[in-house]
């Protein structure tokens, strides 16, 4: 089944604990890209890569980071979180074309004390 | 950078009633997206528009692209419970994809 798949769903952790939230897709797609979500803010891009080794900023990308060493994985790294990165992210991909299309994970809802 | 503007943030509509929520870009477009977030869950692709003034429907669901390529519109006739969710656009500008705050639909049944 072709999906997106994100780990863990839910994480509580406190403030200054470096964490990685894990993306993989198995549509073989060369674009992903991660996105925050907050009530009355929609979804903000916070860093997306084309391909491997090739990644850029999105809207929001302070406090966070990401690497692109394999075309199926992307994942999004906290060096030091804060209490204004709790919120709902969610990973997605596409594929290279006309529609870039995006296909999203099921969500990782983190809450930083 | 490029904005994408989303209006209402809220439309309660009764059953059977029709409702249209609107998007607007600081920025000329490329092409404008729609998707579905149920309630819960993930956001899902509904469409793609392309082309100035472009029309597309899908079923109850009328999608136009402005012919500026500005702005963008998604249009419901006889709202149905399934309809119960969050609407966003996106912009596209070369890779970046811009959201919207999107539109969240409740349905009196």
């Amino acid at each position: 089944e072709a999906q997106v798949t994100q780990n863990p769903r839910y994480l509580i952790t406190v403030t200054g604990k470096k964490l990685t939230v894990t993306c993989s897709q198995n549509m073989n797609h060369e674009y992903m890209s991660w996105y925050r979500q907050d009530p009355g803010l929609g979804l903000r891009q916070i860093y997306y890569s084309m391909n491997v080794e090739v990644t850029d900023k999105g809207d929001v990308p302070e406090g966070y980071k990401v690497s692109r060493k394999e075309k199926r994985n992307f994942p999004l790294i906290l060096e030091s979180p804060s209490p204004n990165q709790t919120s709902l992210y969610f990973c997605a991909s596409s594929a290279r074309g006309r529609t870039y299309e995006q296909y999203f994970g099921p969500g990782t809802r983190l809450t930083v004390t | 950078g490029q904005q994408v503007m989303q209006i209402p943030q809220y439309q309660h509509v009764q059953e059977g009633e029709d409702f249209t929520t609107y998007c607007n870009s600081s920025t000329t477009l490329s092409n404008i997206q729609w998707y579905k977030q149920r309630p819960g869950g993930h956001p899902v692709f509904l469409i793609q528009l392309v082309k100035s003034g472009e029309v597309k429907k899908q079923k109850r669901l009328t999608f136009q692209f402005g012919e500026a390529k500005k702005n963008s519109s998604l249009h419901i006739t006889a709202t149905q419970t399934t309809d119960v969710g969050t609407y966003f656009c996106a912009g596209r500008d070369d890779y970046k994809l811009s959201f919207g705050a999107g539109t969240t639909v409740t349905v009196r049944a």
